[in-house]
């Protein structure tokens, strides 16, 4: 089982439309929680952290479950610069650790 | 605003044939770190360290070494290059402390036939 497992994808959406991406992880020790994005053929560059309580950035809400060891992300009234490739990403110990990323295509 | 530079960006190697690849940050990171990228894989650690003379192995190491005698570098060496190893190389760089923003290079795309 991967340590980071995350929505399949891709995900194919309208503009303006809200999109949700799911992460699971497996190590219950892990410390800290992100979603970085990353556009095709670039590096990956953080989004945001993810907070117990739950946090908003603009049109980004990311939500943290421990106790079912699940992070998400959603996108509202998504954008055409909104497509890239999304990365769940898990803080264990010193490194990180990351999903396999999900693809989002935002269609005019 | 240099941050993590990585070079070279593209490379093409025969098998048997071995490289370096570079890696520089000039923001005083301690943690520097390697990650190959293949398709559906995701980022996966190969090398990292935690400050100068300080070096351990991640999820796929082998194949692969690396050094930090200085803060600022941590190349990553491909001994004897296989077919296995065509990939996407980044490495990253992170204040201490893991505040999860990792910093990272453009990336180096190699090659090996």
């Amino acid at each position: 089982r991967k340590e980071v497992e995350q929505d399949p994808g891709p995900f194919n959406v309208p503009e303006g439309a809200t999109v949700a991406f799911n992460c699971t992880y497996s190590n219950s020790a892990s410390q800290s929680f992100f979603w970085y994005r990353q556009d095709c053929r670039k590096e990956p560059k953080l989004l945001m952290s993810v907070y117990s309580s739950g946090n908003e950035d603009g049109r980004f809400t990311a939500q943290l479950n421990r106790a079912s060891q699940y992070i998400s992300l959603l996108i509202r009234d998504s954008k055409l610069s909104d497509s890239a490739t999304y990365l769940c990403v898990v803080l264990y110990g010193q490194n990180f650790v990351f999903g396999p990323g999900t693809r989002l295509s935002v269609l005019p | 605003n240099a941050g993590v530079t990585q070079t070279p960006k593209f490379q093409v190697l025969k098998t048997g044939q071995s490289m370096t690849l570079q890696c520089a940050q000039d923001m005083n990171h301690e943690y520097m770190s390697w990650y190959r990228q293949d398709p559906g894989m995701g980022l996966r650690l190969i090398h990292y360290s935690v400050g100068a003379g300080i070096t351990d192995q991640g999820e796929v190491p082998n194949g692969y070494n690396v050094s930090r005698s200085t803060t600022e570098d941590f190349p990553l060496r491909l001994l004897s290059a296989a077919p296995s190893q065509t990939s996407v190389y980044f490495c990253a760089s992170s204040r201490p402390g893991g505040t999860g923003e990792l910093f990272f290079g453009e990336g180096s795309r190699l090659t090996v036939l």
